[in-house]
This record gives structure tokens, sequence and C-alpha cells, in this order.
């Protein structure tokens, strides 16, 4: 089974970080590229960053961009996203998501963190 | 960045009626390479989104063939021809044409009258 499983969110300070992972199982995880995707309390979806297959490339939404990083690790079919400098508006559910064709073919259930004091 | 507006926003529906969700761009969706990178998903309550339609008409693996995409340009729509209870849920459009950012539209709530 195709299956994206997220995990490390919780609860942190304005100015913390967190690190958060995507494990990824029943399907070449290597060969996707692999998305990071929001959604606010409420709030509709928002693309936050994206890695090639082999993590040559990365790309941030403006939002994020100096303050987040995305990276994988293809021998352990695990996806991640570094968040420092967190924010309360970085307040969120965090999925990660594959690309086939386009982003979102196959989504994780979600982890979720907030950004309070 | 592209600006997605979809219409409406709110979508009250009778079981086994017709629905159609409309998707705008600000900019045209299709690439240099002639394709048109403009997706559908549906995320029901509680759950996380799932992906419905890619490059415009393109069914995912599963999905009822109650449910089809179309437009070109900047103008395309979602369509469900008989709506079923559990096709509640919000539904946006997401363009992944130029990017980054990819961008989504606002959202449209489908709900049962």
């Amino acid at each position: 089974e195709v299956q994206l499983v997220e995990s490390g969110g919780g609860l942190v300070q304005p100015g913390g970080s967190l690190r958060l992972s995507c494990a990824a199982s029943g399907f070449s995880f290597s060969s996707f590229w692999m998305h990071w995707v929001r959604q606010a309390p409420g709030e509709g979806l928002v693309w936050v960053s994206h890695i090639t297959s082999d993590g040559s490339s990365t790309y941030y939404a403006d939002s994020v961009k100096g303050r987040f990083t995305i990276s994988r690790d293809n021998a352990k079919n695990t996806l991640y996203l570094q968040m420092n400098s967190l924010r309360p508006d970085d307040t969120a559910v965090y999925y990660c998501a594959r690309d086939f064709y386009t982003p979102g073919d196959v989504w994780g259930q979600g982890t979720t963190v907030t950004v309070s004091s | 960045d592209v600006v997605m507006t979809q219409s409406p926003l709110s979508l009250p529906v009778t079981l086994g009626q017709p629905a159609s969700i409309s998707c705008r761009s600000s900019q045209s969706l299709v690439h240099s390479n002639g394709h048109t990178y403009l997706n559908w998903f549906q995320q029901r309550p509680g759950q996380s989104p799932r992906r419905l339609i890619y490059m415009v008409s393109n069914r995912d693996s599963g999905v009822p063939d109650r449910f089809s995409g179309s437009g070109s340009g900047t103008d395309f729509t979602l369509k469900i021809s008989r709506v079923e209870a559990e096709d509640v849920g919000v539904y946006y459009c997401m363009q992944s044409t130029h990017w980054p950012p990819y961008t989504f539209g606002q959202g449209t709530k489908l709900e049962i009258k």
C-alpha cells in the first residue's frame, strides 16, 4: 500500500524550531518529487515547499523562505521539513504529498504544528 | 504569482442533482510544453486532501466517473454529474504550470440541501 506518514508536530514557542518527518512506504520514494503543503485552522491549502527526486533542487513559498528547509533521505525513504524562527502564523496542519504528473496524488494524514507562547 | 479564483465558494446541492465549480486563473495555464497543469482536489471533513483530477481532465485512480474536469487557458470547471452524500466537503483547484509557487483556489464548500 502506498503510504505517507507525517510526524514531528507539536506545540512550540514563537522563535522556536521543529523538524517534521514524512515516512514513505509502498513505492519507490527516490523516484518522486515531494511537497509540503499546510492548512491553517479553518483555512485553505497553501503550498510550502518542493524537493526534486534526488534532492538536488528545492523551492519555497516566500512566506517560509530563509526559515524552512526541505530535505530528504532516499535511503531511509523519508522527507523532512526543518522549521526555524517559527511564528504564530505558521500554525497549521502540515501535509506531505507525492508528485505524480502534478503534486498531490498521494497525501499523508498531516501533523499539527502550533506556535504559541 | 498566479491567482486562482473559484466560484461559488458555497454550493448547496440536492442529492442526485449535478454540481459545477468554476476556477479561473490570472494567467494562462498552458505550459511551454503544450500541457495545461490544472488540478482538482477534494477534502472531506476531517480528512486529508485527495486529488480527483490532474491536467484538466484526467481522473485519478479510484475516482468515480461522475467527476469530470474540463476547460482551457484560464477557465476551468469541475462537474459532478449526480451528487452523492459522500461528495460533501471542500473542493480546491490548483495550478502547477507556473511554479514556484504552486497556488490553490480558495476552496468551494459543497453541502447537501
